[in-house]
C-alpha cells in the first residue's frame, strides 16, 4: 500500500513565527492529498484537500491565508501555518489515498506555539 | 457530507474480556477502515473493510455495506490494546474522495 512520510514529527515555535510542515508520497504519485487537525481528546477533523498543481480546497472555518498549502509536485505536499498562535498548537497530519484503496497516513507533527 | 457515529465513546474493560465497537455511517462508502491511535498520535491501520469480514489474531472486524454499519471485535484483551479506536470513511471511488474520521472510542484496559 501508499505510504507518506511526514516530518517534523514534533516543533516548537514562537508566537508569531511560521512552521512548514512537509508530506511525501513515497511510492505513490498523488494528486490529491489531505490535511487534518487533531486537538487534545478529539477525533481528526479534515483542514484541506491539497490538490497538485492547483489550489486547496478548505473546508468550512479553516482559513486559507493562515494555513497554506502547497502541492507543487505528485510526491510533495507542505502545509505551512503562518503567523502561529498558541491556539494553532495541534497535532497535523496528512493522508494520501489511492483510486479505490486505502488511505494512508503519514506520522503527524506535534505543534506547539509558545 | 457523510456522518460518522462511533458507539461507545469510551469504554473500559477488564484484561481478559472482550469488546465490540461500533461505527454508523450516513451514506454508502467505497472506503473503510479501522485505526489505533498510538500514545504518540500515530494512527495505525487494523483494517481496510469496505465490506464482508476480516480477522487478524485478535482482532476481527465486519462491514454490513447495505445496513451502513461497522463492527471492531477484541477478543482477550490485554492492556495494550488501550487506546483510541477511530472509524474512517471515504463515500467515494476516487483518490480525491475525503476520508472522514468518526469520533473515536476510548478503549482503557484495567489488568
Amino acid at each position: 500500500g501508499a505510504v507518506v512520510s511526514q516530518h517534523p514529527s514534533w516543533v516548537i515555535c514562537k508566537s508569531g513565527t511560521s512552521v512548514k510542515i512537509e508530506c511525501r508520497s513515497l511510492d505513490f504519485q498523488a494528486t490529491t492529498m489531505f490535511w487534518y487537525r487533531q486537538f487534545p481528546k478529539q477525533s481528526l477533523m479534515l483542514m484541506a484537500t491539497s490538490n497538485e498543481g492547483s489550489k486547496a480546497t478548505y473546508e468550512q472555518g479553516v482559513e486559507k491565508d493562515k494555513f497554506l498549502i502547497n502541492h507543487a509536485s505528485l510526491t510533495l505536499s507542505t502545509l505551512t501555518v503562518t503567523s502561529a498562535h498558541p491556539e494553532d498548537s495541534s497535532f497535523y497530519i496528512c493522508s494520501e489515498r489511492s483510486a479505490g484503496g486505502a488511505g494512508a497516513f503519514g506520522s503527524g507533527t506535534r505543534l506547539t506555539v509558545v | 457530507g457523510i456522518q460518522v457515529e462511533q458507539s461507545p465513546p469510551d469504554l473500559i474493560l477488564q484484561e481478559g474480556a472482550n469488546s465490540t465497537l461500533r461505527c454508523n455511517f450516513s451514506d454508502s462508502v467505497n472506503n473503510l477502515q479501522w485505526f489505533h491511535q498510538n500514545p504518540w498520535g500515530q494512527l495505525i491501520n487494523l483494517f481496510y473493510i469496505p465490506s464482508g469480514t476480516k480477522q487478524n489474531g485478535r482482532l476481527s472486524a465486519t462491514t454490513v455495506a447495505t445496513e451502513r454499519y461497522s463492527l471492531l471485535y477484541i477478543s482477550s484483551s490485554q492492556t495494550t490494546d488501550s487506546g483510541v479506536y477511530f472509524c474512517a470513511v471515504a463515500p467515494g471511488y476516487s483518490s480525491a474522495s475525503k476520508i472522514i474520521f468518526g469520533s473515536g472510542t476510548r478503549l482503557s484496559i484495567r489488568p
